[in-house]
């Protein structure tokens, strides 16, 4: 069984369009994250969440919205697509800790490709 | 964010033992050192983590210097399918609690 699963797996859209990826992770985590690794390959990360709320988001633009509606998905959805939005979005989760705070071991999906034209 | 600095680039002939330098000489005294690799065309793959004491897993083991300004993950028979880029990543139990990739090292395997 898949641990962290990403939809689509490719997504080619045009520029101005609104497109969501979906993630759902099986492994009872209740923290999930979003990362970007653009063109360079750098892997940066955009939103994290606890339990469907809001705890990390790195300056991204308010047109990526991450949506939780449990604790099992976290969902990306991104509004008026531009070219420089093309790039592997990555999801990822990680348990909580008894002492407190995410676990730094992370597991991560496979990766959705965007491309905008 | 502790900074750490790693090799562009390594190579290494399978079935040899491989050495993964990092240095992160301003982490903090309560980070952990996370490493993690990425083979091609997937996400970044947990690999190991530690605080003072040297680690062992089933994938690796890491050697943390006893400043804690570096640390080496160590592949002990590399196989091809060991070729990935590695990260390593100091972790805060405090503050932002989020894992900041740097450039990595790319590893090269040749069978």
């Amino acid at each position: 069984d898949t641990a962290v699963s990403q939809t689509p797996k490719y997504l080619v859209t045009q520029m101005g369009n609104d497109k969501s990826i979906k993630c759902e992770q099986n492994l009872g985590h209740d923290t999930m994250y979003w990362y970007k690794q653009d063109s360079k390959k750098f892997l940066k990360i955009m939103f994290s969440y606890n339990n469907k709320e809001l705890i990390i988001n790195e300056t991204v633009p308010n047109r990526f919205s991450p949506k939780s509606p449990d604790k099992a998905h976290l969902n990306l959805h991104i509004n008026s697509l531009e070219l420089g939005d093309s790039a592997v979005y990555f999801c990822a989760s990680s348990p909580y800790q008894s002492r407190g705070g995410a676990s730094g071991e992370q597991f991560f999906g496979p990766g959705t490709r965007l491309t905008v034209l | 964010d502790a900074k750490t600095t790693q090799p562009n680039s390594m190579e290494s002939n399978e079935e040899e033992p491989v050495h993964l330098p990092c240095n992160h000489s301003t982490i903090s005294g309560t980070d952990y050192i996370h490493w993690y690799r990425q083979l091609p065309s997937q996400g970044p793959e947990y690999v190991i983590h530690g605080l003072t004491s040297n680690v062992n897993n089933r994938m690796a083991s890491l050697a943390i210097a006893e400043d804690r300004k570096s640390s080496t993950l160590i592949l002990h028979r590399a196989t091809l399918r060991d070729a990935a880029v590695y990260y390593c990543i100091p972790w805060g139990i405090q503050g932002a609690q989020k894992l900041v990739f740097g450039q990595g090292t790319r590893l090269t395997i040749n069978p």
